[in-house]
């Protein structure tokens, strides 16, 4: 069964660093979302992009992030200057049109 | 105001017996989406099942299955035979404007962590 697919696994960053998170989507998918999952508390929405341009996107979702579909198969989220309140697990999901979202297995970020 | 509410923080249930986890959603979009997926301790996200608003029939996928009530606005998930691989985190999340062809962000719950007792 096609899988979302996220690198790397695990990110340890110095604060203040650049960071860019790597999601290959399901190959036939259209919309594209990043979350966040801070330990221990729930999945919040960051950004949606559909068609090369955010669609959606939240209040966390500041001028520090942005993100790229660089090719035809990599869906990119950057952050500019890490800080501390960043360390999360970020997922990647892809869906087309009505149905489920499929998650990646996740990022976890670990901001030093 | 929460849109999606998980009132049981954890929950235990002896391995074959069902247990259900309780979801209760807020919206005023006549079409929206109820998803539940689960969490394992390794991390991943995975979907376990989906109803739609204007679905007549509750959802069923294999040994889960979503008891809709729409007029309580509750959309609780029931696993049935518990396995000790059930063991997880399960997220309870909303999509609003579900109506064909809409992407639309998911709203999550805070999550209930079910433990299956041997």
């Amino acid at each position: 069964e096609p899988e979302v697919t996220q690198t790397p696994s695990h990110q340890v960053t110095q604060m203040g660093q650049e960071v860019i998170l790597r999601c290959v989507p399901i190959s036939n998918h259209l919309y594209f979302y990043w979350y966040r999952q801070i330990l221990g508390q729930k999945v919040e929405f960051l950004v949606s992009f559909y068609n090369n341009e955010i669609s959606e996107k939240s209040e966390i979702f500041d001028d520090q992030f942005s993100v790229e579909r660089p090719d035809g198969s990599n869906f990119t989220l950057k952050i500019r200057s890490t800080k501390l309140e960043d360390s999360a697990m970020y997922f990647c999901a892809s869906n087309e049109g009505r149905q489920p979202q499929h998650f990646g297995d996740g990022t976890r970020l670990s901001i030093l | 105001a929460q849109k999606i509410t998980q009132t049981q923080p954890g929950m235990f249930v002896q391995e074959k017996e069902a247990v259900t986890l309780d979801c209760t959603y807020d919206t005023s979009d006549p079409s929206y989406g109820l998803f539940w997926y689960k969490q394992p301790s390794s991390g991943e996200m995975i979907f376990l099942i989906y109803q739609g608003s204007y679905d007549q029939q509750n959802a069923t996928e294999g040994r889960y299955s979503l008891n809709f009530q729409k007029a309580r606005k509750s959309a609780n998930l029931v696993i049935s035979a518990s396995q000790l691989g059930d063991s997880a985190m399960y997220f309870c999340a909303m999509r609003e404007g579900d109506n064909g062809g809409s992407q639309g962000n998911l709203i999550f719950g805070k999550g209930t962590k079910l433990s299956v007792k041997p």
